[in-house]
């Protein structure tokens, strides 16, 4: 089946303009994650949603940051008067939520990457 | 403090030579432990967890509670195995899992 699909793959925009950055999770996975990829950083984790609720947004950098997902399904990361920083590769990814024992695994998908001028 | 600490940013090795790819973890709970490698234009993807205790393109990692270690070990490098890999730490965190990545480490596999 189709895995994880992200768009744009690429964005460039100009400091304080907004972007929007869509994920289409894998069918039937309830949980989704989104992570930040910077040069150096590793992966910085952002929001988890399970279902529609995110019960966990500790990653968020700062309030110009949201994420919503609708329908169990797709979700959007906004990023609000973004800065030179903002600039990054932005991955989500979905899995099966844990009914006993074990992480399940995460599934990413190809990213998109971010750059701020 | 949970936290995965990869110390090499960069592994240069020769094809047939043994690779290490160093990963400590500072964790209060049971942990549980994956390795995730992203090759050159493809997504990232999960290699191993130590769950499974297999062996996965000639890959192993165990678990080190006393060091608080989960070293990737291969015997012999090959020029395929040139990639990023990321050690990862699954925490529990208001119900639910979250995985915690360290750093990364790049491994350069030459002929």
């Amino acid at each position: 089946g189709a895995g994880v699909s992200q768009s744009p793959s690429n964005k460039v925009t100009e400091k304080g303009k907004d972007v929007e950055l869509r994920c289409d999770p894998i069918s039937g996975h309830t949980a989704l994650y989104w992570y930040r990829q910077s040069l150096g950083q590793g992966l910085e984790f952002l929001i988890y949603f399970q279902g529609n609720s995110a019960p966990d947004k500790s990653g968020l950098p700062s309030d110009r940051f949201s994420a919503e997902r609708t329908g169990g399904s797709v979700s959007t990361l906004t990023i609000q008067r973004t800065q030179q920083e903002d600039s990054a590769v932005y991955l989500c990814a979905s899995s099966l939520r844990r009914t006993s024992g074990g992480q399940e695994t995460q599934y990413f998908g190809p990213g998109t990457r971010l750059l701020v001028l | 403090a949970q936290r995965v600490t990869q110390p090499e940013k960069l592994l240069s090795v020769f094809k047939g030579a043994p690779v290490e790819l160093k990963c400590n973890y500072s964790y209060s709970g049971s942990p549980e432990l994956f390795w995730y490698v992203q090759y050159s234009r493809q997504r990232l993807q999960l290699l191993l967890r130590h769950i499974s205790r297999e062996s996965i393109k000639g890959f192993t990692a165990d678990l080190n509670k006393g060091e608080t270690s989960f070293h990737l070990k291969k015997p012999f490098a090959q020029e395929e195995d040139s990639a990023m890999y990321y050690c990862a730490l699954s925490t529990i965190s208001g119900g639910y899992n979250k995985l915690i990545f360290g750093a990364g480490t790049r491994l350069a596999v030459h002929p």
